[in-house]
This record gives C-alpha cells, sequence and structure tokens, in this order.
C-alpha cells in the first residue's frame, strides 16, 4: 500500500532550527511536496523536489533521498508565526499526491 | 494570484440533507480536486476532474458525487448525509498533475451533521 510517516507534532523554540522528516512508501514517485497549514486555514505550497539534494529557499529548506524513500523540512531562525502544521505530500505513477497526515509545530518563546 | 473560493466555511445539517458544497478558482485551472480532512489523518481525494464534464473517482467516493458544468466551478454533493461525513472539506485547483505545479486550496468548509 502507498503510505507517507510523519512525526504528529514536535515543538521548538523562537530562534532556534528544527527538521521534520518524512518517510513514503509510494507505487512510483513523480516528486514530493512540502504544505503549510495554518490552523483553519488552507494548506499553502512551501517546497517542491523530484530529484535527489537540498533546495533552499529563505528560511525554509527541502531535501530529498529517492533512494531512501525520505524527505525533510528544514526550518531556520524559527519565528512564532511558524507555528503551523506541515503536511508531506508525495506524488505516486499516476500522479496523485498521497498526503501525511501532517506534524503540528509548536513555537516557544 | 490564484483564488480559490468555497461557498461557505461553516455548514450545519441534518441527517439525511441533500448538501452542496461549491468550488470556483479564478485562474483557468483544468484539474480540480475535492479532499476531506479528518484529524490523525492525512487528505483524502473524494472525487477530482481534469476537464469539463470529467469527474474521475478519488479514494472515498463512497456517499459523494460531483458536478462540473463550467471549468472554474466544481461541485461536491452528499446526496444523503450521514453523521461520519461530519469532516473539513478542502477543495483544490491546479493547472497540471505534472513537473513542480502545485495544487491550490480554498479556506475549506467545515461540515457538521448532525
Amino acid at each position: 500500500g502507498q503510505n507517507i510517516d510523519q512525526p504528529t507534532e514536535m515543538t521548538a523554540t523562537e530562534g532556534a532550527i528544527v527538521q521534520i522528516n518524512c518517510t513514503y512508501q509510494t507505487s512510483g514517485f513523480n516528486g514530493l511536496f512540502w504544505y503549510q497549514q495554518h490552523a483553519g486555514e488552507a494548506p499553502t505550497f512551501l517546497s517542491y523536489n523530484v530529484l535527489d539534494g537540498l533546495e533552499e529557499k529563505g528560511r525554509f529548506s527541502s531535501f530529498l533521498s529517492r533512494s531512501k524513500g525520505y524527505s525533510y523540512l528544514l526550518l531556520k531562525e524559527l519565528q512564532m508565526k511558524d507555528s503551523a502544521s506541515y503536511l508531506c505530500a508525495a506524488r505516486d505513477s499516476n500522479y496523485q499526491l498521497i498526503w501525511g497526515a501532517g506534524t503540528k509545530l509548536i513555537i516557544k518563546p | 494570484d490564484v483564488k480559490v473560493t468555497q461557498s461557505s466555511r461553516y455548514l450545519v445539517k441534518r441527517t439525511g440533507e441533500k448538501v452542496f458544497l461549491e468550488c470556483v478558482q479564478d485562474m483557468d485551472h483544468e484539474n480540480m480536486f475535492w479532499y476531506r480532512q479528518d484529524p490523525g489523518l492525512g487528505l483524502r481525494l473524494i472525487y477530482f476532474s481534469y476537464d469539463v464534464k470529467m469527474k474521475e473517482k478519488g479514494d472515498i467516493p463512497e456517499g459523494y458525487s460531483v458536478s462540473r458544468e463550467k471549468k472554474e466551478r466544481f461541485s461536491l454533493i452528499l446526496e444523503s448525509a450521514s453523521t461520519n461525513q461530519t469532516s473539513m472539506y478542502l477543495c483544490a485547483s491546479s493547472l497540471s498533475t505534472e513537473g513542480w505545479e502545485t495544487q491550490y486550496f480554498g479556506p475549506g468548509t467545515r461540515l457538521l451533521v448532525l
């Protein structure tokens, strides 16, 4: 079956760095997405990886290892507004997105 | 900016009622999707559409139907609402399903079925 695993909840301190991991098992693979979702709001796109390696975009970076079925989202210089759920989604051979349950990130002052 | 709007943010219905959830996107996207989001579960795809009058079942289509009469509008219909359909419903659209093209989401409709 197809499956995405990510931690349910993480806590970090303002100004620090946090890494949110995601492992995936899909029928075929056509890219991995990270979305941010604030409570009560719509998910918004953060990053896309299809090749191995690190993609950096400001304070946020995303890493992919296709051979390991593994990705992580790295958030630097954490701000209170980064408190949100972070959703990992892998695109399968049918170009459908398979979604993880999301990681709730709590930022403490 | 892409804008996806949904007809209601909150909705309360009774068991057995017919429920219509509407979604409109303003970016001429080919693809539109309906998901439900429940605590502890990932987004689950109900139905999607690649073109006008075209629909495909997702992972959990039972108890739902959809309609896409115009490119910009995708409606989700609960023929006879049941309490297990209480959920957050998210509509999304995308230009393509390939490459880096992402899905853009509406604000969601939180449906409570009593």
